[in-house]
């Protein structure tokens, strides 16, 4: 089955323990992404990946780190957590074919709270 | 920068059309997405446009204007599982890259 999975799903931590939350797509998409979704503020790209070892930030990147040494892979690492980073995140990879089969598929979420 | 606006809520009955609108500011313009998403749940997919004029799938259709910088998906015989979050999402493309910026979403509840 085509699909995006991240892991955890749900994760409470505190302010400044480092955390990763992977994303993992078995449909061989060249790109990758990550947002976040806050309430009245809709999805914030956070960083996004055109291909292996090929990242770009995107809207919102300040605290976030991210990684794309495999295609299948794109974890998104929080070197020092904060409270403001608690939200819901989004995985979403696609192709890069230029039409509507770019359409990025998104994985089930992750809900992050930082204490 | 880039800016997207829609509708923050919006209100409709069963059986009936809704039409929610989109309007847009960027550069590099490659192409307009809508997304459905229910409540707790991952966006899916549900209309691409990249050229002026409508497509359209079965009970939704999408229009584009890229000259006005507006978007509209229409939802017609509108059911009660219609009800959810609505996202636009703009997709840009420059020499480094493409990124995707999404508007705040439009919450549609359907009524019987």
């Amino acid at each position: 089955e085509a699909q995006v999975t991240q892991n955890p799903r749900y994760l409470i931590t505190v302010t400044g323990k480092k955390l990763t939350v992977t994303c993992s797509q078995n449909m061989n998409h060249e790109y990758m992404s990550w947002y976040r979704q806050d309430p009245g503020l809709g999805l914030r790209q956070i960083y996004y990946s055109m291909n292996v070892e090929v990242t770009d930030k995107g809207d919102v990147p300040e605290g976030y780190k991210v990684s794309r040494k495999e295609k299948r892979n794109f974890p998104l690492i929080l070197e020092s957590p904060s409270p403001n980073q608690t939200s819901l995140y989004f995985c979403a990879s696609s192709l890069l074919g230029g039409g509507d089969t770019d359409t990025q598929y998104f994985g089930p979420g992750t809900r992050l709270t930082v204490l | 920068g880039q800016n997207i606006d829609q509708p923050t809520e919006m209100t409709a009955t069963e059986g009936a059309i809704v039409q929610i609108n989109c309007t847009y500011q960027t550069s590099g313009f490659n192409g307009l997405f809508w997304y459905q998403q229910h409540a707790g749940e991952a966006p899916t997919f549900l209309s691409y446009n990249v050229l002026d004029g409508l497509e359209e799938k079965g009970r939704f259709s999408s229009f584009l204007s890229r000259s006005k910088g507006y978007s509209y998906l229409l939802l017609k015989e509108l059911q009660m599982k219609d009800s959810a979050s609505y996202l636009c999402a703009v997709r840009s493309r420059d020499n480094y890259g493409q990124n995707f910026v999404f508007g705040p979403g439009t919450r549609l509840s359907v009524l019987p």
